[in-house]
């Protein structure tokens, strides 16, 4: 099935520090990627949306010059948290559509700033 | 008041129980609705999805989706300590790349 594979799965920075995080897919092309964030015991909140080639349409509220999204390819996207803060620590997860329908997330990074 | 809302439990129950989980939504627009589980720091796994009313069986899971009264469900028959998760229910208005709207979260805890 399609997978999607991302990286780092823990990191651990300093404040005001910049934080790269990379989701790939593995068997498929993925068109369009979501990236979310979670906070301990609440739901998935998406941050934005990124298109291969263009520019992330990001959600209201989310800071785009904080959360640097690229998608430069089909099969890579990545999140850059720069000038990381401690209230930027939470679990990110990407996800791709794969088909009409489906969605595959990956495996989420727990980013703690200190 | 939230798009979608689902109570966040916890809800425990004994193995071999059948669990009900479920959904409200207030957007009549969604026509796509998923279950997915999602373990401890780990990325959630699709469970289930369909985008017409009544229900759909996979195994020991069973969907429900009532459009007109706003709400899903989801069915666990003969729980298992591994079915243990937190299942997220989600809602879209189209298919094939609209973005998703979760719920919150069911924490679910099956006992021996």
């Amino acid at each position: 099935g399609a997978v999607v594979s991302q990286h780092p799965s823990r990191v651990i920075c300093k404040s005001g520090t910049s934080v790269k995080i990379e989701c790939r897919s593995l068997d498929f092309q993925a068109t369009t990627m979501f990236w979310y964030r979670q906070f301990p015991k609440k739901s998935l909140m998406l941050m934005a949306t990124s298109n291969e080639g263009s520019k992330a349409t990001y959600e209201q509220g989310v800071e785009k010059d904080k959360f640097l999204i690229n998608h430069a390819s089909l099969t890579l996207s990545t999140l850059t948290v720069t000038s990381a803060h401690p209230e930027d620590s939470s679990f990110y997860i990407c996800s791709a559509t794969v088909g009409d329908i489906g969605y595959t997330f990956g495996s989420g990074t727990r980013l703690t700033v200190v | 008041q939230k798009e979608v809302e689902q109570d966040p439990g916890p809800l425990s129950v004994p193995e071999g129980a059948i669990v009900s989980l479920n959904c409200t939504y207030s957007n009549s627009a969604f026509q796509y609705f998923m279950w997915y589980r999602q373990y401890s720091r780990k990325g959630p796994e699709l469970l289930m999805y369909t985008y017409s009313s009544g229900n759909k069986e996979d195994g020991r899971f069973t969907a429900q989706v009532d459009k007109s009264s706003k709400y899903i469900s989801l069915f666990i028959r003969d729980s298992q300590p591994s079915d243990s998760a937190t299942y997220l229910c989600a809602m879209s208005v189209t298919g094939g790349g609209n973005k998703l709207t979760f719920g919150t979260g069911t924490q679910l805890k099956v006992e021996l």
